[in-house]
């Protein structure tokens, strides 16, 4: 089993929809990060969360430490925010690094 | 505030060679961290290196290594390529361990 998942794997949508990326995770942490990645392959960080909710523009993301769970949620969703999101976590007392999600590819249709 | 930049942002190399990629961190980041994505394994964590130390190495064989300057500007370098050495090879840069992880446009590696 991966200490974390992601689901959905993929997701097809239209554009204006409410968007919820969820991704559990199974290891005490220090920190979750989201992440943003485009064709050709640039990761944007879009949010480091160690606890309650953090918003950007039309991006939320929320974490339940206890549940051990967190979502992304996109608001009027737009086709430019097809990318994948990918969910990482940072393990407490670990060596610094990074478990990282298998990522959700969203697309958005116009 | 110039990102972090990574260097060269495309290559292809020949099975048995060897190949040094560069990554320049955001200014003032100390923290240096090396990726590996391939299609089939999703992100692998390669090293991450602190005020020019090695603090962790994931699991790869040794002809992957690297190191950080005291300008925490870093480099990966692959020894005697292989073909399954393909990949994107992203670096993330940071403050500290435990700080907000800022990433690279990466270098596409083909080995052929």
């Amino acid at each position: 089993k991966n200490e974390v998942e992601q689901s959905p794997q993929n997701l097809t949508a239209q554009e204006g929809e409410f968007i919820t990326i969820n991704c559990s995770y199974s290891v005490g942490i220090s920190a979750l990060h989201w992440l943003q990645q485009h064709p050709g392959g640039g990761i944007v960080s879009l949010f480091m969360l160690s606890s309650g909710k953090k918003k950007h523009g039309r991006l939320i993301a929320t974490i339940n430490i206890q549940e051990k769970h967190s979502s992304l949620h996109i608001t009027a969703s737009h086709p430019r925010d097809s990318a994948v999101y990918i969910c990482a976590v940072r393990e407490k007392d670990s060596n610094y690094q990074l478990i990282w999600g298998a990522g959700t590819k969203l697309i958005i249709k116009p | 505030k110039a990102g972090v930049t990574q260097t060269p942002r495309y290559l292809i190399k020949t099975r048995g060679q060897q190949v040094t990629l560069s990554c320049s961190p955001i200014s003032g980041h100390r923290s240096v961290s090396w990726y590996q994505q391939t299609p089939g394994q999703g992100l692998q964590f390669l090293f991450e290196y602190f005020s020019e130390t090695q603090r962790n190495k994931g699991n790869f064989p040794g002809r992957f290594s690297g190191r950080q300057f005291s300008n925490s500007r870093s480099e990966m370098n692959v020894s005697t390529l292989e073909l399954g050495d393909s990949a994107l090879y992203l670096c993330a840069s940071s403050r500290g361990s435990y700080t907000e992880a800022f990433f690279g446009q990466g270098t596409r590696l083909t080995v052929v």
